[in-house]
């Protein structure tokens, strides 16, 4: 069965850092691509992050590129996500979700997410 | 960026009835790459449907996705109690990947 763990997640200030993990299992981490997801209260799920398996990178939001970077470590099934220079509007449930493997960025299993709240 | 509009934002049924969701991209969806989610509150996404036709694993086959192009719709045959959720459409054909507002469907 596939399993995504997220955490890392918290409340922080505006300026701040965070880093995410995503524990993967239940399958081949090196054979996928990765993506973290975010959804802020109410609102439509946002794309921000992907990684391919050979560690190509692309950043979805305009927003986040510059703070946040994806990587990725097989060795350990973890993806990470490093967050700096937060803003209150990156408060949001960050989910971590694998790569179909279809070859498109489309992504299929998702974690339960972890939240991360920017304020003051 | 690819903005998806989904109609209409909220729909209203009881079980067993039919439903009709609507996704209209603002420019065309390479290859068909649109993907349906579905989700509950306080729960993750869950993929429903890829390539706007194809179920994924472990979907029942009330839940059909059709369409091409710039227009898009999934189909719930007959509305079991358990299907009623936020349903999201999403592309991921063209950077940045973009979802839709949401449609919720609620039981009459």
């Amino acid at each position: 069965e596939v399993q995504l763990v997220e955490s890392g997640g918290g409340l922080i200030q505006p300026g701040g850092s965070l880093r995410l993990s995503c524990a993967a299992s239940g399958f081949t981490l090196s054979g996928h691509s990765m993506s973290w997801v975010r959804q802020a209260p109410g609102q439509a799920p946002e794309c921000v992050a992907h990684i391919s398996n050979t560690n190509g990178v692309m950043y979805d939001a305009d927003a986040v590129k510059g703070r946040f970077t994806i990587s990725r470590d097989d060795a350990k099934n973890s993806l990470y996500l490093q967050m700096n220079s937060l803003r209150v509007e990156d408060t949001a449930v960050y989910y971590c979700a694998r790569g179909a493997g279809t070859g498109a960025w489309l992504v299929d299993n998702w974690g339960q997410g972890t939240l991360v709240t920017v304020s003051s | 960026e690819i903005v998806l509009t989904q109609s209409p934002g909220t729909l209203s049924l009881s079980p067993g009835e039919r439903a009709t969701l609507s996704c209209r991209a603002s420019q065309s969806v390479g290859k068909n790459y649109l993907a349906w989610f579905q989700q509950k509150p306080g729960q993750a996404p869950r993929l429903l449907i890829f390539d706007a036709s194809s179920r994924a694993t472990g979907i029942p086959d009330r839940f059909t996705g059709s369409g091409s192009g710039t227009n898009f719709t999934l189909t719930i045959s007959r509305l079991e109690p358990e299907d009623f959720a936020v349903f999201y459409c999403q592309q991921y054909a063209t950077s940045p990947r973009t979802f839709g507002r949401g449609t919720k469907l609620e039981m009459k």
